[in-house]
């Protein structure tokens, strides 16, 4: 049974960097196909950030691509968000995830709010 | 992509059956049968309950059934129970490679 578990700063500056890990455990990071990352903003609904595939490939909400990096490190099973130039906006709890069945998301992390303020 | 159209809320009784809808365009659920549902409480991450239409991930209850016609799905909840209680979002995955989610809906058990 795949395990995520998301950590960062819980605080970040406005024009600052938004940095999250999600630690993967219970399966390989290579062996599942794609690790993606959604947000929901306080009282909004969901919006999916992004995924990347273990072999590198990378699809990012058209939204958020000019700001957006992902990345992973197979030998530590992490992989990891990077949100440029944040502003209040950007205030969410944020989840990775990801799946064994097709197009969807059956493993989940418990989340993280990050609040972006001065 | 803008967000896939649902109810705010649903209401219903213990085993009374209720729909919530999801509305997209041709672009998501009109283009793909990769529609998928999720059952989120409060504080906890959010659940999988139904992918690819009409499937249901193994453990998940078959009270919980889906559909589409056109550019639009429904997940039926049939013998409503209290801990059904919570908000739904449904999820299409459309062009430009990306997903869209729904604008979610509070499932209220009378």
């Amino acid at each position: 049974q795949v395990q995520l578990q998301e950590s960062g700063p819980g605080l970040v500056t406005p024009s600052g960097t938004l940095s999250l890990t999600c630690a993967v455990s219970g399966g390989s990071i290579s062996n599942t196909n794609w690790w993606s990352w959604v947000r929901q903003p306080p009282g909004k609904g969901v919006e999916f950030i992004g995924e990347m595939h273990h072999n590198g490939r990378r699809n990012y909400n058209p939204s958020l691509t000019s700001r957006l990096t992902m990345s992973l490190d197979k030998s530590k099973n992490q992989f990891f968000l990077i949100l440029n130039s944040v502003t209040a906006a950007d205030t969410a709890v944020y989840y990775c995830a990801t799946t064994s069945v097709s197009y969807s998301w059956n493993y989940w992390g418990p989340g993280t709010l990050v609040i972006v303020s001065s | 992509q803008s967000a896939l159209t649902q109810p705010a809320s649903v209401s219903g009784s213990p085993g009374q059956s209720i729909t919530i809808s999801c509305t997209g365009t041709s672009s998501d659920i009109g283009a793909y049968n990769y529609v998928s549902w999720y059952q989120h409480h409060p504080g906890k991450a959010p659940k999988l309950i139904i992918y690819d239409v009409t499937n249901r991930p193994s453990g998940v209850s078959n009270r919980f059934s889906g559909s589409k016609s056109g550019d639009s799905a429904s997940l039926t909840i049939s013998g409503l129970q209290s801990e059904d209680e919570a908000e739904y979002y449904c999820s299409s995955y459309g062009n430009r490679i990306t997903y869209v989610f729904g604008t979610g809906t509070k499932v209220t058990v009378l």
